[in-house]
C-alpha cells in the first residue's frame, strides 16, 4: 500500500500564475481534505471532497479550488497567486464515515515569487 | 470546535517518558481529543484519540482528567525519533471525515 501520494514534491510559481496539486488517497479511502501549512504554523483546513462533491470548506477564498475524481484522487487549484500563498499543502485521506484517522501525505511545497 | 492550549517547545532525555500536556478548558461533552504529530519535512500523522477514558495503544497513552478539561500524551520510552511537532485536537465527532482544527503544537525535542 503507497499510502497517499502526493505531486510534485516542490513548485515554483511567479505572482498572478495558477497551480494545480495532485493527490491520491490511499487505498480504500474516499474521502479527500486539502491543508495549507505556512512556515511555522499548523496545518489550516482548506476543503475536503467525497463523492466527487465539496462536503466541507474552510475560510479560504474563491481562488482556491478542488476537483475529486471518480477514483477518488483528488486535484487542488489555486489561481492568481499571491506571494502568501507559498506553503506546505498537504492532502489527507480518510475513510468515508467509518474511519476515524486522516492519513496525511508528504505534501507539495509551493514558492509564490 | 474547542480551543487547545499547548507548551511551544519541551525536551525529554531519550529513554525517559516524555508527558505532553493539553489544555482544552471549553471542551463540550460530544467533543473528541486527537494527537497527531508531524516529523520534520512529513505529513502530520495521527497518534491517538480518546473521550473520557484513557487509552493506550502502541504509540502511546492518553490521559484524560474527569472534567475534561485537560489531557496528558505520554510517550513511554522516548526515542530519538519521536522528535516532532505534536498536535492536541479537539473536535467533534470521532469519524476522519470532520475537519482538523490545529494549533501551533508542542515542539518535542528528545535529548540523546
Amino acid at each position: 500500500d503507497a499510502g497517499v501520494t502526493q505531486s510534485p514534491t516542490h513548485l515554483i510559481k511567479t505572482r498572478g500564475q495558477q497551480v494545480t496539486l495532485r493527490c491520491s488517497p490511499k487505498s480504500g479511502h474516499d474521502t479527500v481534505s486539502w491543508y495549507q501549512q505556512a512556515l511555522g504554523q499548523g496545518p489550516q483546513f482548506i476543503f475536503q471532497y467525497y463523492e466527487e462533491e465539496e462536503r466541507q470548506r474552510g475560510n479560504f477564498p474563491d481562488r482556491f479550488s478542488g476537483h475529486q475524481f471518480p477514483n477518488y484522487s483528488s486535484e487542488l487549484n489555486v489561481n492568481a497567486l499571491l506571494l502568501g500563498d507559498s506553503a506546505l499543502y498537504l492532502c489527507a485521506s480518510t475513510e468515508g464515515t467509518s474511519g476515524y484517522e486522516q492519513y496525511f501525505g508528504p505534501g507539495t511545497r509551493l514558492t509564490v515569487t | 470546535d474547542a480551543k487547545t492550549t499547548q507548551p511551544t517547545s519541551m525536551d525529554c532525555a531519550e529513554g525517559r517518558a516524555a508527558n505532553l500536556p493539553c489544555n482544552h478548558s471549553t471542551i463540550s461533552g460530544n467533543e473528541y481529543v486527537y494527537w497527531y504529530r508531524q516529523i520534520h519535512s512529513q505529513g502530520p500523522q495521527y497518534i491517538i484519540h480518546g473521550l473520557k477514558n484513557n487509552e493506550t495503544n502502541e504509540m502511546a497513552s492518553l490521559i484524560i482528567t474527569e472534567d475534561r478539561k485537560s489531557s496528558t500524551l505520554i510517550l513511554p520510552h522516548a526515542t530519538l525519533r519521536d522528535t516532532a511537532v505534536y498536535y492536541c485536537i479537539v473536535r467533534v465527532g470521532v469519524f476522519g471525515n470532520e475537519k482538523l482544527t490545529f494549533g501551533t503544537g508542542t515542539r518535542l525535542t528528545i535529548i540523546p
